[in-house]
């Protein structure tokens, strides 16, 4: 069965500095989203994109955050400085079709980020 | 915004049936997904209600009243595997897809 994969599962930074957190979607899917979750809190969206551009963002994607599609299979997430605060499981997610009907979105095992 | 109220916590024992509650509010709401996640693994899909009524998948069902903000995820003949947090989600109208998820259910089975 198709899958979401992410790389690598564990990712441990300092402070103020640069990472990238990569996706695989399923290969058949169009639209692709990162979602966050702090420990023991809810799952947060951060940012949805189609057609090779963003198509809606959170709050909490701010001007440190960006994302890539850079090849038709990878989809990262950039965060330029990262902050403590950054600490969390990092999701991406893929689904087929747009909103509606059944608009299951698959998410992948996550990347842990730990800001030291 | 939108925002989605569930109970923190519910206990049950194994062969039995149990109830997971979600109300929310939201403008432009489309519709209510709900999502298994086992001690911080993937997220995994169980069911969506675009419409008032019950969908039934298995062992698992999902009922939606629209004019009451209200759905529910029905789960029978529970296994000590179900122990793990069950998240509602919505999705709304214009929303680029995106999913607003409520703050989860950890559900404990026991014998």
């Amino acid at each position: 069965e198709p899958e979401v994969t992410q790389t690598p599962s564990h990712q441990v930074t300092q402070m103020g500095q640069e990472v990238i957190l990569r996706c695989v979607p399923i290969s058949n899917h169009l639209y692709f989203y990162w979602y966050r979750q702090i420990l023991g809190q809810k799952v947060e969206f951060l940012v949805s994109f189609y057609n090779n551009e963003i198509s809606e963002k959170s709050e909490i994607f701010d001007d440190q955050f960006s994302v890539e599609r850079p090849d038709g299979s990878n989809f990262t997430l950039k965060i330029r400085s990262t902050k403590l605060e950054d600490s969390a499981m990092y999701f991406c997610a893929s689904s087929k079709i747009q909103g509606g009907s059944k608009n299951i979105q698959y998410f992948g095992a996550g990347t842990r980020l730990s800001v030291l | 915004g939108q925002s989605l109220e569930q109970p923190s916590e519910v206990t049950a024992v194994e062969g039995a049936i149990v109830q997971i509650n979600c109300t929310y509010q939201t403008s432009g709401f489309y519709g209510l997904s709900w999502y298994q996640q086992h001690d911080g693994g993937a997220p995994t899909f169980l069911s969506y209600n675009a419409l008032d009524g019950l969908e039934e998948t298995g062992r698992f069902s999902s009922f939606l009243s629209r004019s009451d903000s209200y759905g529910y995820l029905l789960l029978q003949e529970l296994q000590m595997k179900d122990s793990a947090s069950y998240f509602c989600a919505v999705s709304i109208t214009g929303g680029g897809n995106k999913l607003t998820f409520g703050t989860g259910t950890q559900l404990k089975v026991e014998l």
